[in-house]
């Protein structure tokens, strides 16, 4: 699976839009791009996830650029409880497919 | 939405004892289940593959005769901690994938935070 760079930390303010890169430039073309969180203390949320069109649900939207080496994620008001670190990860078949997970992305919404 | 209910959520107990999670989908099938251990300020490393009705694949480093895995159903997995030290306290947590053949995103328990005293 390909390997993803995402920064360490991001700060928002509330009510504004998060927006959250990831790096993906060895993605191959049959590997998806999923994005989840972890809050404190609990198990990791899954946001959406995308091919190569963009994409949105209730949680957020995800953008991915036309040669599909990065994407970014788009929580579009963002509120307090949405501080959390949050995962890009790249892979082929989702279901049973083992994940790895990166360091991924601190964000912290501040008030 | 798709839930996996993990149990128990919090546990304390003495230097060598052996300790049971389970980790069960509430609403789908599961053929497969994964467990991950998040040590403090740590991302999540995986333990372990489950598979329904076959032996667990651990990763490199992982004991199995330690980590004792079962997925006895397509809707439960456990992990046994068995003589469990200090060092196992850790944040456990599993995650499930559906059948089918169908693209469906994993789900996580809300893990299980162990403490070994």
């Amino acid at each position: 699976d390909a390997k993803t760079t995402q920064p360490p930390s991001m700060d928002c303010a509330e009510g504004r839009a998060a927006n959250l890169p990831c790096n993906h430039s060895t993605i191959s073309g049959n590997e998806y791009v999923y994005w989840y969180r972890q809050i404190h203390s609990q198990g990791p949320q899954y946001i959406i996830h995308g091919l190569k069109n963009n994409e949105t649900n209730e949680m957020a939207s995800l953008i991915i650029t036309e040669d599909r080496k990065s994407s970014t994620l788009i929580l579009p008001h963002a509120t307090l409880r949405d501080t959390a670190v949050y995962y890009c990860i790249v892979i082929s078949n989702f279901g049973n497919e083992k994940l790895t997970f990166g360091t991924g992305t601190r964000l912290t919404i501040i008030p | 939405g798709a839930v996996v209910s993990q149990h128990p959520s919090w546990v304390i107990c003495k230097s060598g004892t052996s300790v049971k999670i389970e980790c069960r989908s509430l609403d789908f099938q599961a053929t497969t289940m994964f467990w991950y251990r998040q040590f403090p300020k740590q991302s999540l490393m995986l333990m372990a593959t489950s598979n329904e009705g076959s032996k667990a694949t651990y990763e490199q480093g992982v004991e199995k005769d330690k980590f004792l895995i079962n997925h006895a159903s397509l809707t439960l997995s456990t992990l046994t901690v068995t003589s469990a030290h200090p060092e196992d306290s850790s944040f456990y947590i599993c995650s499930a994938g559906s059948t089918g053949g169908v693209r469906w995103p994993q789900h996580f328990g809300d893990g299980t935070r162990l403490s070994i005293l």
